[in-house]
């Protein structure tokens, strides 16, 4: 079976230009998680889909973050402008469960994409 | 808001020998989850329970959930270079609450 697939895995961009990273999750897994990693601390989640729609995007820095899963399969996440803060992993999982008892699901984690932000 | 704290932030070992690794946290959680998470690569579920009090092996790994549901702990038995390796807990306080990560033990266990 097919892991999470994410690209770039690396890309390093000037502070206010736009960056764009893609997931693809394991086939048939209804929810869709972006996480940010900033180096020495634990993932924190950006943002929660269910199919092609939003659960949970409370901690999602909407002026400058946008993510979509158009068609219920991959997903784009999206930085413009992108600032020095930003500079993180960017991991992408996903799970097979509905997503409403979230603390038991288990969540298959992609790669991630490192982001430097200079 | 929910915190997870995990002790101690770093550790290097010799191989063979056993060490605990803690999590904890002033609310109570509905599940605690323990990942590892190798350099590169994206976190990897270990376990997860639900029960106060309950514990569980993989192999050399024992992992017990506090009998509030406020901490958890994880021990491993004569660890392997193999064992090397970020370790996350993650925990929801309910089933409705989106899942929150620790900082991470980071594990090095030298040859």
């Amino acid at each position: 079976e097919a892991g999470v697939a994410q690209s770039p895995r690396y890309k390093i961009i000037e502070k206010r230009q736009s960056v764009a990273f893609w997931c693809n999750p394991i086939s048939g897994h209804a929810t869709l998680y972006w996480y940010q990693q900033i180096l020495g601390q634990g993932p924190k989640l950006l943002i929660q889909f269910q199919n092609n729609g939003v659960v949970d995007d409370s901690q999602l820095p909407k002026d400058r973050f946008s993510a979509e899963r158009l068609k219920g399969v991959d997903s784009t996440l999206k930085i413009q402008p992108a600032k020095l803060e930003d500079s993180a992993v960017y991991l992408c999982a996903s799970s097979f469960l509905a997503g409403f008892n979230r603390g038991q699901e288990t969540q298959y984690f992609g790669p991630g994409t490192r982001l430097l932000v200079l | 808001t929910q915190l997870l704290e995990q002790s101690p932030q770093f550790l290097s070992i010799q191989e063979g020998e056993n060490l605990t690794v803690y999590c904890n946290s002033s609310s109570v959680f509905s599940s605690l989850q323990w990942y590892r998470q190798e350099p590169g690569e994206g976190p990897v579920l270990l376990v997860t329970v639900v029960t106060g009090g309950e514990v569980k092996k993989l192999k050399r790994l024992t992992f017990q959930f506090g009998d509030a549901r406020k901490d958890s702990s994880l021990h491993i038995t004569a660890a392997q270079p193999g064992d090397t390796g970020l370790y996350l807990c993650a925990g929801a306080e309910t089933s409705y609450d989106k899942v929150i990560f620790g900082p991470g033990t980071s594990l090095s266990v030298i040859p």
